[in-house]
Formats: structure tokens, sequence, C-alpha cells
């Protein structure tokens, strides 16, 4: 198995209460993703990062924060959680190694509730 | 307009039958193509990549048609242990940049 280690797995917060979510790789691929998860809309993409201090934005992505200071790890902070933000967080991680040949790898993920 | 567009299903099919998934993606300059399984709670983990020439593993099949922009998976002879939901993932990152999009799945029941 990958090296893709999700902290914490399980988290109930407050409404308007900060969270961050930690990815953690041992894999040394650059790209790193954060996906959530909910019913009838498969995997959305929140943010991903192309490199240290390099990320993007996905199609989801208000509400959420970035940072990626090493090439280990990947957070997403959540500034004011919402109830819409109740979800299951994948991290993921990649490396390009030519056209189709590239297989991302993701965490055990992290199931927030947000009360 | 979404990235990456599935049917969800769900597809309930026999024991032994053939089933196929359609995918559509809305940019053209894609240029990387997959099917992800996710079974029930995990993690999604890479089935296949999707090769211009149509590629084959075993049961399943895997085509990409660049004109129509839609990828395709057959699995023939279905087992009980598909049942799980299939993801079509396209990279529409530029200049050999990896941004990976997900469609919604499509959930697979196989009945005995």
């Amino acid at each position: 198995d990958a090296g893709i280690t999700q902290s914490p797995r399980h988290k109930v917060t407050e409404t308007g209460t900060p969270v961050t979510l930690r990815c953690h790789q041992t894999e040394n691929h650059r790209y790193m993703y954060w996906y959530r998860q909910d019913p009838g809309h498969g995997l959305r993409l929140i943010h991903y990062s192309y490199g240290v201090k390099d990320t993007d934005k996905g199609e989801v992505s208000d509400g959420y924060s970035v940072s990626r200071s090493k090439t280990e790890d990947f957070l997403l902070t959540l500034e004011s959680a919402t109830s819409s933000q109740t979800s299951v967080y994948f991290c993921a991680i990649s490396e390009s190694r030519g056209i189709g040949n590239t297989e991302a790898f993701f965490g055990q993920g992290t199931r927030l509730t947000v009360v | 307009r979404k990235e990456v567009e599935q049917d969800p299903g769900p597809f309930n099919v026999p024991e032994g039958a053939t089933v196929a998934f359609n995918c559509t993606y809305s940019n053209s300059a894609s240029q990387s193509f997959f099917w992800y399984r996710q079974d029930c709670r995990k993690e999604p983990k890479l089935l296949m990549s999707v090769y211009s020439s149509g590629n084959e593993d075993g049961r399943f099949t895997a085509q990409l048609n660049r004109a129509s922009q839609y990828i395709s998976l057959l699995i023939r002879d279905s087992k009980l242990s598909d049942s799980a939901t299939y993801l079509c993932v396209v990279n529409i990152g530029i200049q050999g940049a990896q941004k990976l999009v997900f469609g919604q799945g499509t959930r697979l029941t196989i009945n005995p």
C-alpha cells in the first residue's frame, strides 16, 4: 500500500469552528489532492497541489484553504466550518510518469461531521 | 456542465452477465483517462488506465472515443465480487500537469 496517511480519521466539530485535516505521504510524489465525497456527487476536487507552495483550486474550493510547506504534507483548512461541509474527505497523491501511466493513491478518508 | 459525467445507476445485473458503463468528458484537450473502483466505505483504487487503442485486462475492457469524448468500461462474465462503484477519471491538467477529476460514479450490484 502507498504511504499516505490522513488525520484525523473521524471528527465532529461545531459550526463556526476552524478545522484542519492533514494528509501525509512518504512516497515523495509531486501531486497531492483533496476531494470530498457526498452521496449523488461522487468525488469532487477541492484543491490540489503540484509542488511545495504550489496549489490551485478545484470545483468546490469555496470555504476551504490549503497549504503545502513540505513535499510530504498537504493541509486542508475549513476556516469556519458549516453544516454543508459535513462529508467524507479523501486525500490523494500521484506522480507523472507519462501520459496514461499515472496512478493516484488515496488515503483512507476522514469523516467530518459539523453540528 | 460537469467536467466528467457518468450514469449513476444503480445497475443490478445477474452473475455472469456483461455490463457496460459510459462516461463523457467536456475538455477536449484531456490526455489521460482511467477507471477506478470503490468498495463501500473504502477509498478508490485504480482499476485500469484507458488508452486510445483500447485495452483489456482479463474480463475488463476499456475504450476511448476522442471524437465523441467518451470512455467506456465493459465487464464480461461478471462476478459477485465485481459489485462496487466504478468511477471514471479524467486528467484535465495542461502541459503534463495532473489535475484529476472524477465522475460521480456508477454503482454496480451483481446478483447471484
